[in-house]
């Protein structure tokens, strides 16, 4: 059975102080590991889709690292805008279906 | 474009009525799903389509009935509601390869008393 664990929970940062959320799965036969983000009352938003070990993707402030074992989600110098739901989701085999993390709230304060 | 869109947007039911939650997606994708989210439990499948009249079990499919007859078209089905899936359902759709992410509508956010 897939799984995915997030952590920490939930994370409060001042604005420009850099952290990193982790995603930790248990897979087989791991197709892409995908991260979202979510704000109150919306849907997931796509950010990234990282497909084997040692690969990393970028865009603005977020950078997003992948092991056999973990992803990463960096996050640089952050603003109260990208205070959200940060969601990390797998997917396996054949199947197109994910499997989500319970997801990490960020809360950035001025 | 409009992406993935669900109707209606919040829904109030007593226990034991029937409903039925409305997808449609314009991005001519052969996947659509339905999850559920409730607090603590993150995104669950419900049940899943990879293509016009095929469907599939996810997760948690009791209570939840799926059809697919169009491509566009992937409604979801409450036949009995029950005060457990109170709930927000968000329906999603993706290209189906290997690999390609799924797209979100804003969800239902669904009540039963």
């Amino acid at each position: 059975e897939d799984q995915v664990t997030q952590s920490p929970e939930a994370l409060r940062l001042q604005e420009g102080e850099s952290s990193s959320l982790n995603c930790s799965y248990t897979v087989s036969g791991l197709r892409g590991l995908f991260w979202y983000r979510q704000d109150p009352g919306k849907g997931p938003e796509f950010l990234f889709t990282l497909y084997s070990a040692g690969e990393e993707k970028e865009k603005e402030r977020l950078k997003a690292t992948l092991t056999k074992k973990e992803s990463f989600l960096h996050i640089t110098a952050p603003k109260p805008e990208d205070s959200a739901t940060y969601l990390c989701a797998v997917q396996a085999g054949t199947a197109s279906k994910l499997t989500f993390g319970t997801g990490t709230r960020l809360q950035v304060t001025l | 474009n409009a992406g993935v869109t669900q109707t209606p947007k919040f829904q109030v039911l007593k226990t034991g009525q029937s409903m039925t939650l409305q997808c449609a997606q314009d991005m001519n994708h052969e996947y659509m799903s339905w999850y559920r989210q409730d607090p603590g439990m993150g995104l669950r499948l419900i049940h899943y389509s990879v293509g016009a009249g095929i469907t599939d079990q996810g997760e948690v499919p009791n209570g939840y009935n799926v059809s697919r007859s169009t491509t566009e078209d992937f409604p979801l089905r409450l036949l009995s509601a029950a005060p457990s899936q109170t709930s927000v359902y968000f329906c999603a759709s993706s290209l189906g390869t290997g690999g390609s992410p799924l797209h979100f509508g804003n969800g239902t956010r669904l009540t039963v008393t």
